[in-house]
């Protein structure tokens, strides 16, 4: 069965870097593409960005300057960082699957992450 | 970015009830493959996202086929034909055509 588990800090302090893992059991990160999706208070969803079975990364826009995805295949874990956070961040963190089509078929559990000082 | 305003924000039916979901986009969600890629997904209380219909149209394993998709271009529904108790959550549509992919505002059903 393909599980996925984000896990990492629930506080951050404005400014620093926000860092999460995504652990994934059952299927390896070497296929199909990985993404990270944050949910707002409120219910606002914002795709944040993926890494692919290669590697490669692609991000929105909107964060692109503060943001990056990598991985580590020897464990089946893919990482987000998210650098100088604001109050605006206070999100709760998703990792999913992206299969065909674009269905996020599996997902995390989700962390919940307070930027605050 | 791709806007989707999904209406009504809130629904709220009764067991048995019929109810539909509007998801309208500000551009056409028509690849230049073919492919339409208008997916909808279901948040429950506590849980995570979950798919529900990919490809406006097609129904993810194990979803209940009173759930259905339809449209095109820029105006796509989702319907439940009898509502039941456990599809209370928030119903998001997501586009996968256009980078970045983008997510509706929601709709949180409520069952009276």
């Amino acid at each position: 069965e393909v599980q996925l588990q984000e896990s990492g800090p629930g506080l951050v302090k404005p400014s620093q870097s926000l860092s999460l893992t995504c652990s994934v059991t059952g299927y390896s990160i070497t296929s199909n593409y990985w993404g990270w999706i944050r949910k707002f208070p409120g219910n606002k969803m914002e795709w944040m960005g993926y890494i692919s079975y290669s590697g490669s990364t692609s991000y929105n826009p909107s964060l692109k300057s503060r943001i990056s995805i990598t991985r580590d295949t020897s464990k089946n874990q893919f990482f987000l960082q998210l650098n100088s956070v604001t109050t605006e961040d206070t999100a709760t963190y998703y990792c999913a699957r992206i299969d065909v089509y674009g269905l996020l078929g599996y997902w995390g559990q989700g962390v919940m992450v307070t930027v605050s000082s | 970015d791709v806007v989707l305003t999904q209406t009504p924000p809130t629904l709220l039916a009764t067991i048995g009830q019929s109810v539909s979901i509007s998801c309208r986009s500000s551009q056409s969600l028509l690849h230049s493959n073919g492919n339409t890629y208008l997916n909808w997904l279901l948040q429950r209380t506590g849980q995570s996202p979950q798919p529900l219909i990919y490809l406006v149209s097609k129904l993810e394993s194990g979803v209940p086929n009173r759930f259905s998709g339809s449209g095109s271009g820029t105006d796509f529904t989702l319907k439940i034909s009898g509502v039941e108790a456990e599809d209370l959550g928030v119903y998001y549509c997501m586009q996968f055509t256009h980078y970045p992919f983008t997510f509706g505002s929601g709709t949180k059903l409520e069952i009276k």
